[in-house]
This record gives C-alpha cells, structure tokens and sequence, in this order.
C-alpha cells in the first residue's frame, strides 16, 4: 500500500546549523508533498508545500526538493534558531486526496 | 478568524461508554478528515468526507463512526471504546476536493480511555 518513510527520526544540531530531514514515498502517483511542524501540545501547522511539476520551493530559511525519479523529497532549513525545535511531518498525496503522513523527526535546536 | 473548532479538547472515560468528538469549520471546506496520532506512528487517517453525506473510510477505522450531515460539521463517533483508543485526534479540513489544497488542523482532543 502507499507508503511514506521519514528519516531521521530525531535531529539535533546547533543554533546556526543547516538540518534536512528526508522522505521517500511508495506511490508514483503521488503528485502533492506538504511539510507540516507541530510544536509541543499544539497543532500541525503547515510550513511548506511542493507539487510535482516543481524541483524545489524556498521560502526565507525553509526549503523543500523533490526528485520524482527516485520518490523521494528533503526539508531544509538553514540558519536553525531554538524556536525551529518541533516535530515536523512530510507528507504525500495524490489523485485521491489522501494524505499519508511519514512518522515525523524531533527536530532539536541547541543554543 | 478561519479555523477548525474540536470539542472537547480533553476526555478520560471508561470503556464502553459512548462518546462524540465535535469538529466544526468556518471555511465552506468540502472535504474534513479525521487522524489519530500515536507515537512513533505518526498521523493516520480514520474517516474523511469529500461532501455532505459522502464518507469514506481511512486507513484505522475500525470503532469509529462519522456522520457528515452539514458541511462544516464532521464529528466522529465512539460507540464502544476500548483502552486501544487512547490517543490524541485531529479534525483536518480542505478547500476542493483533487487540487492538492492545504489541510487545516484542529487544535487536537485528548482522549483516554480507561
């Protein structure tokens, strides 16, 4: 069945590092990549999102890739601050509208 | 203010006693959907409705009922609940069905079920 997998599963890096958390995803017909950030007690918030005709999307420190030959998609952020710590989600979906989530990475940001 | 209105935010009951999770939106979203998030799970989907009176079921929706009489209220319904159900859930919700839009979260219900 569809499928998506997200590594690493936990994150630290220091205040001013670069981190990337990866994604892989099974179905070829998946067509619409969101990244959502969930701080703690709070609720998924979306950050960025990428479609399939696009390589890559920046937005200020955040930046999404996608390779569709190999199905898989990347989070940067750059600059990392201590408010950047949270849980973020990748996520797939195509043609049907169903979101499949991967299992998420804690981010955690040392200052 | 757009958003996604979940009630209550936190439940403790006892098996088997029927229980209703409200999920309300502003927004004219057609489609709503509801997760279940456990650890090292992630998010999975139970139920999502693409209109009024369509629903469908997710990928965990085993003990769970939905109903989607109106198009801003989608509540998830459980009749029997067992221990296994303990988890936190989110109301989700978006704009037109097949254009990839976004999906706005709820601020989440807690339930535990003892």
């Amino acid at each position: 069945g569809e499928n998506v997998e997200q590594h690493p599963s936990t994150l630290s890096v220091q205040e001013g590092d670069s981190a990337v958390i990866k994604c892989t995803y099974s179905d070829s017909a998946s067509n619409y990549f969101p990244w959502y950030k969930q701080e703690l007690g709070k609720r998924p918030q979306l950050i960025i999102d990428i479609r399939s005709n696009v390589g890559e999307k920046k937005d200020q420190r955040i930046a999404v890739t996608l390779n569709k030959t190999a199905k898989h998609f990347s989070l940067h952020i750059t600059e990392t601050q201590p408010e950047d710590s949270a849980v973020y989600f990748c996520a797939a979906s195509g043609n049907t509208d169903k979101l499949i989530f991967g299992t998420g990475t804690r981010l955690q940001v040392f200052p | 203010e757009a958003q996604v209105t979940q009630n209550p935010r936190y439940l403790i009951t006892v098996t088997g006693k029927k229980l209703t999770v409200t999920c309300s939106q502003n927004m004219n979203h057609e489609y709503m959907s509801w997760y279940r998030q456990d650890p090292g799970l992630g998010l999975r989907q139970i139920y999502y409705s693409m209109n009024v009176e369509v629903t469908d079921k997710g990928d965990v929706p085993e003990g769970y009922k939905v109903s989607r009489k109106e198009k801003r209220n989608f509540p998830l319904i459980l009749e029997s609940p067992s221990p296994n159900q303990t988890s936190l859930y989110f109301c989700a919700s978006k704009q037109n069905r097949g254009l990839n839009q976004p999906q706005h979260f709820g601020d989440g219900t807690r339930l535990s079920i003892l």
